[in-house]
């Protein structure tokens, strides 16, 4: 039973192309968070969704980043115009049930450096 | 908006010792978890507290839900080399659709 799979694992990009991550959840899990962490910091919230569904977008920047969860195929979180400050990881969790208490199970993560 | 403050930041132990460390908030929550983070990795769950005044164990980990749902603290027994790591605390806030609020963390150095 594989775990919630991310890629890429690194992930370079010049100032102003676009970054695109991507998330599988695990088998039977629909719900997908996903997190950003800076260098010595805690994850923060960024976006929740469901299959098709964006349910909680609270964290998201308003500009230049976008979230989707098709019905078919992994969850893509796209960073357009990505400029320095956008260099983090990026970890997604995925969860059988909404809410943090059901298996609530984090991905490897993908660093993004931003040159 | 809410915040869970961490603390201590950091400590550096020496191996067989016991660890505590705790999180406090100004605001209540429904759920607390506690997770460890190896560098270069996704944090993985150690503990998760649904009841306020809850105590729970997971080997030599023990964690405690506050009564007031606005605390938990950690602690570590026995501490051992690969207990080394990242521990962070997150709560999930209530009304919220399963998203959490992280502490900064505690930063875990074990000395043989």
């Amino acid at each position: 039973n594989a775990g919630v799979m991310q890629n890429p694992r690194h992930l370079v990009r010049r100032r102003g192309q676009e970054a695109r991550l991507r998330c599988s959840p695990m088998k039977g899990h629909s719900h997908v968070y996903w997190y950003r962490q800076l260098p010595e910091e805690g994850l923060k919230f960024m976006v929740y969704l469901q299959k098709e569904n964006i349910i909680d977008e609270s964290g998201m920047p308003k500009e230049r980043f976008s979230a989707e969860f098709p019905k078919e195929g992994p969850s893509i979180l796209r960073i357009q115009q990505v400029v320095r400050g956008d260099s983090a990881a990026y970890f997604c969790a995925s969860s059988p049930r909404e809410g943090a208490g059901y298996g609530y199970t984090f991905g490897s993560g993908t660093r993004l450096t931003v040159v | 908006g809410q915040q869970l403050n961490q603390s201590p930041q950091s400590m550096f132990i020496q191996e067989g010792e016991d660890v505590s460390m705790n999180c406090t908030s100004s605001s209540i929550f429904n759920t607390w978890l506690w997770y460890k983070q190896d560098p270069g990795e996704g944090p993985v769950l150690l503990i998760a507290l649904y009841k306020a005044g809850e105590l729970t164990s997971n080997g030599r980990l023990t964690a405690q839900f506050g009564i007031t749902r606005k605390d938990s603290f950690l602690n570590i027994s026995a501490s051992i080399p690969s207990d080394v790591g990242i521990y962070f605390c997150a709560g999930q806030p209530g009304g919220s659709q399963g998203n959490l609020i992280f502490g900064k963390g505690t930063k875990l150095s074990v000395k043989p």
